[in-house]
């Protein structure tokens, strides 16, 4: 069955460090997200991809994140300034046709220090 | 926005049948969602309603009353395995985000 892929599946970072989050989607999708879940708390949406451009955003995705598509394979999304709150579980999903469909990759742990 | 409310956590025995309760208020729905979650993982899909009604898949069943904003997954003949965590979502929007609900911890014992 195909899978989204997250890499790394953990990551320590310095506050104020930038880090990049890595994801390849399945191959013939073309809508990709980013959620992010703190820990004991819920799974909230961050931002939505599609057609080479952003569809939608949440208020927790500020000008510190960004994401890019860079090649026909991945989908990054990049952390400009860490914080401390910035400490959670990414996860990565793509569809092919909406909301419907979606498949989530493994997460990546994002802890600051 | 949107607002989804579900109990935070429920316990049944092995073999039993349980029903999970979602009620939400949104806005340009386009779909109710359930996902099972397990500790430390990422939640994977379990079920998907569109229209009113019950949707049967195996031994989970998930209802929806668009007109009440009401729906339930429905699990039957429980298993320790089924223990985790059951997210209620709601698809909306053109880009069809997902809003979580902050999901029900169900307990299987013995």
């Amino acid at each position: 069955e195909p899978e989204v892929t997250q890499t790394p599946s953990h990551q320590v970072t310095q506050m104020g460090q930038e880090v990049i989050l890595r994801c390849v989607p399945i191959s013939n999708h073309l809508y990709f997200y980013w959620y992010r879940q703190i820990l004991g708390q819920k799974v909230e949406f961050l931002v939505s991809f599609y057609n080479n451009e952003i569809s939608e955003k949440s208020e927790i995705f500020d000008d510190q994140f960004s994401v890019e598509r860079p090649d026909g394979s991945n989908f990054t999304l990049k952390i400009r300034s860490t914080k401390l709150e910035d400490s959670a579980m990414y996860f990565c999903a793509s569809s092919a046709q909406g909301s419907y469909g979606y498949t989530f990759g493994s997460g990546t742990r994002l802890t600051v220090v | 926005g949107q607002n989804i409310d579900q109990p935070t956590e429920m316990t049944a025995t092995e073999g039993a049948i349980v029903q999970i309760n979602c009620t939400y208020q949104t806005s340009g729905f386009n779909g109710l969602f359930w996902y099972q979650q397990h500790a430390g993982e990422a939640p994977t899909f379990l079920s998907y309603n569109v229209l009113d009604g019950l949707e049967e898949k195996g031994r989970f069943s998930s209802f929806l009353s668009r007109s009440k904003g009401y729906s339930y997954l429905l699990l039957k003949e429980l298993q320790m395995k089924d223990s985790a965590s059951y997210l209620c979502a709601v698809g909306a929007g053109t880009a069809s985000k997902l809003t979580f609900g902050t999901g029900t911890r169900l307990q299987v014992t013995l």
